[in-house]
């Protein structure tokens, strides 16, 4: 199996900041997702991008995909205090079989 | 729809036990799985089925075993639970068992072994 690995692993931001998070994969995809996860809670999905999709938007999310050099990149814009969460990458490398990475925390500062 | 329903919350047991953790969803997904998530290494794939009847390994899939008699029904059973089986578990699904759809989770079981 393959792991997203997210970059940076922490990020402390002001209310009204962007938010930029990357992610990048060792081996071929069919797609990527990006999920997020209150504190005690499941994941929630917010976004999948193909592997033939360079950019997608949802909301004040952006995701972004570069296959050439493996990575993914998750903007949030105008941060709010409840997005204070932590957000993952999955590659789906099959059948919904997912390989997540290892997370990365986010604290909005109202 | 409730969604996803994990039960329980929470359960501590002793080593050498056996335990079952109970998982529905009542949205007619084909898809649904397992995942175990510990501090510091992400959310790793346990086991999977893409319909009734049907079951495959994940990742990391020694010590547990599933079955899927229903559709909306998907328990995961540890046989002789281990200390490096304490972890969070999280059950999801999906509407396509072929890939591209997205995971709904539940809130996932805390369980800790002593």
């Amino acid at each position: 199996s393959q792991q997203g690995e997210e970059d940076p692993q922490a990020l402390s931001i002001q209310e009204g900041e962007n938010a930029t998070m990357n992610c990048s994969y060792k081996t071929s995809i069919n797609n990527l997702q990006w999920y997020r996860q209150n504190s005690g809670r499941g994941l929630v999905h917010l976004i999948l991008i193909r592997s033939n999709e360079r950019e997608k938007h949802s909301g004040r999310l952006r995701v972004t995909l570069d296959t050439s050099k493996k990575s993914s990149s998750l903007l949030i814009t105008a941060s709010r205090a409840a997005d204070t969460a932590s957000y993952f990458c999955a590659t789906d490398y099959g059948n919904n079989r997912l390989a997540f990475g290892k997370g990365n925390q986010v604290v909005v500062i109202p | 729809n409730a969604g996803v329903t994990q039960t329980p919350k929470f359960q501590v047991l002793k080593t050498g036990q056996s335990m079952t953790l109970q998982c529905a969803q009542d949205m007619n997904h084909e898809y649904m799985s397992w995942y175990r998530q510990d501090p510091g290494m992400g959310l790793r794939l346990i086991h999977y089925s893409v319909g009734a009847g049907i079951t495959d390994q994940g990742e990391v899939p020694n010590g547990y075993n599933v079955s899927r008699s229903t559709t909306e029904d998907f328990p995961l059973r540890l046989l002789s639970a281990a200390p490096s089986q304490t972890s969070v578990y999280f059950c999801a699904s999906s509407y396509s068992k072929g890939g591209g759809s997205p995971l709904h989770f539940g809130n996932g079981t805390r369980l800790t072994v002593t």
